[in-house]
């Protein structure tokens, strides 16, 4: 059983193109989280959410919108693409916001 | 501000060896959590540990230890009788815990680790 899902695995797509990637947990937890990774291996967190609720918005462009249709769930809708958010982007989630954090398998993203 | 440090951008040792990986961290708060999480090849993050910082008791998990020590803010990771499978990117992460509502997770910039058969 799959504890944090993301959906797609990999996405690529051209400059100024709208997409989205879909994060799902089945842990039961309440917080909710989305990561980047760039190519340097640098992890950054964008947003966090707890019970639907933005709590952590870490100065992301305002292309990035998170949103949490349910607790169970966390989505990143990115509107016009830039090459810059190449990126891997990870979901995670946990009980409380600073318990373990368990983490998506991430979402491979291209910009061309 | 929270930071961590990874001084050690790569290592490689010899399958077998043993081997430190360092962390050092700061923060001004009196609550705190330390985490370290392993990214193998494959991409996946992976939790090995959680501390939190009035428990400063080393922990052991089978060829794992954790060396936490407040004096020097350090939780360093050590591997003993390294396997290949080892090899990975590891990361320290803090999270502060008591600036309720931005208990986020901020991670050192990883530690290579390659163990040579």
């Amino acid at each position: 059983d799959t504890a944090v899902s993301q959906t797609p695995k990999y996405l690529v797509t051209q400059m100024g193109n709208d997409k989205s990637i879909k994060c799902e947990q089945n842990l039961g937890h309440d917080t909710m989280y989305w990561y980047k990774q760039d190519s340097k291996k640098f992890l950054k967190i964008m947003f966090s959410y707890n019970n639907k609720e933005l709590i952590i918005n870490e100065t992301v462009p305002n292309r990035f919108s998170p949103k949490s249709p349910d607790k169970a769930h966390l989505n990143l809708h990115i509107n016009s693409l830039e090459l810059g958010d190449s990126a891997v982007y990870f979901c995670a989630s946990s009980q409380r916001e600073y318990d373990t954090q368990y983490f998506g398998p991430g979402t491979r993203l291209t910009v061309l | 501000a929270q930071k961590v440090t990874q001084a050690q951008t790569e290592i490689s040792v010899v399958e077998k060896e043993d081997v430190t990986l360092d962390c050092v961290y700061e923060t001004r708060d009196t609550t705190y959590y330390l985490f370290w999480y392993k990214q193998p090849p494959s991409g996946e993050l992976v939790f090995l540990i959680r501390r939190n910082s009035f428990d400063e008791q080393n922990e052991i998990s089978g060829r794992y230890s954790w060396n936490f020590q407040k004096s020097t803010s350090s939780f360093n990771f050590t591997i003993t009788a390294s396997q290949v499978v080892d090899s990975a990117v590891y990361f320290c992460a803090l999270s502060e815990g008591s600036n309720f509502g931005n208990e986020k997770l901020t991670f050192g910039t990883g530690t290579r680790l390659t163990i040579i058969p």
